[in-house]
């Protein structure tokens, strides 16, 4: 149990589709994150939200839609993905001072293994 | 801008051997500096971290980690290394700005293989 939860563990996507993930954090931090990992790659830093802020956008496509509706939730809406998209997306919380991440540990969940077809 | 880098992409151990992981970072001033594990399929988990104090810290798992600061470098290290060490190791570096957000950079992380 590490107080980031993220549904589904796995999903299977057409390059039509509409799906969504999802992230729960149950530790009261304030700042709420989404990863990217692929096989080979470093681990991509997509969107962070700071108080349902998003604070940072790191040239992800919009393909990609984030969403916080409050500090202890994070979606991730997907659509029209590419194959290349397929990776583990990873959803973290920390709790920040302010503007302020740097400093403080960062909680991850187990992530979604996502495969677009 | 800080980065983070880590020499080693993948490394092979037997089990029992000592094991020391390379981290070096680029900053003007003292950094936040992290260590996290991932075990395959599964998320990262904090392993110790270094804000000020003692240079040489702590971490779970009997691992810990020297900050020097001359050679801008927080090195994991492990007297013994058991097989369930096998993972992924990020080294991670954040630094606060005063003027605007800042966040943790994560390193490209370095592979962990131990042969029994």
């Amino acid at each position: 149990e590490t107080g980031v939860t993220q549904t589904p563990r796995h999903l299977v996507m057409g390059m039509t589709n509409k799906k969504s993930l999802k992230c729960e954090q149950h530790l009261g931090h304030n700042a709420m994150y989404w990863y990217k990992q692929s096989a080979k790659k470093p681990l991509e830093l997509m969107f962070v939200y700071n108080f349902k802020e998003q604070t940072e956008n790191n040239s992800v496509p919009s393909r990609f839609s984030p969403e916080c509706p409050n500090s202890s939730h994070l979606f991730l809406h997907l659509h029209t993905l590419q194959p290349e998209d397929s990776a583990l997306y990873l959803c973290a919380s920390s709790q920040g001072e302010g503007r302020h991440l740097s400093g403080n540990t960062i909680y991850f969940g187990e992530g979604s293994w996502l495969t677009v077809v | 801008a800080q980065s983070v880098t880590q020499p080693d992409i993948h490394i092979t151990v037997s089990e029992g051997a000592s094991l020391e992981l390379r981290c070096n970072y680029s900053y003007g001033a003292t950094p936040y500096l992290f260590w996290y594990v991932q075990s395959p399929g599964q998320g990262l988990q904090l392993l110790l971290k270094y804000f000020s104090g003692d240079t040489l810290v702590q971490g779970i798992k009997g691992f810990e980690a020297e900050f020097k600061r001359s050679q801008s470098s927080f090195n994991l290290r492990k007297p013994s290394v058991h097989w369930s060490d096998a993972a992924e190791y990020f080294c991670a570096v954040g630094a606060r700005i005063e003027t605007s957000y800042d966040k943790v950079i994560f390193g490209p992380g370095t592979s962990l293989s131990v042969i029994p």
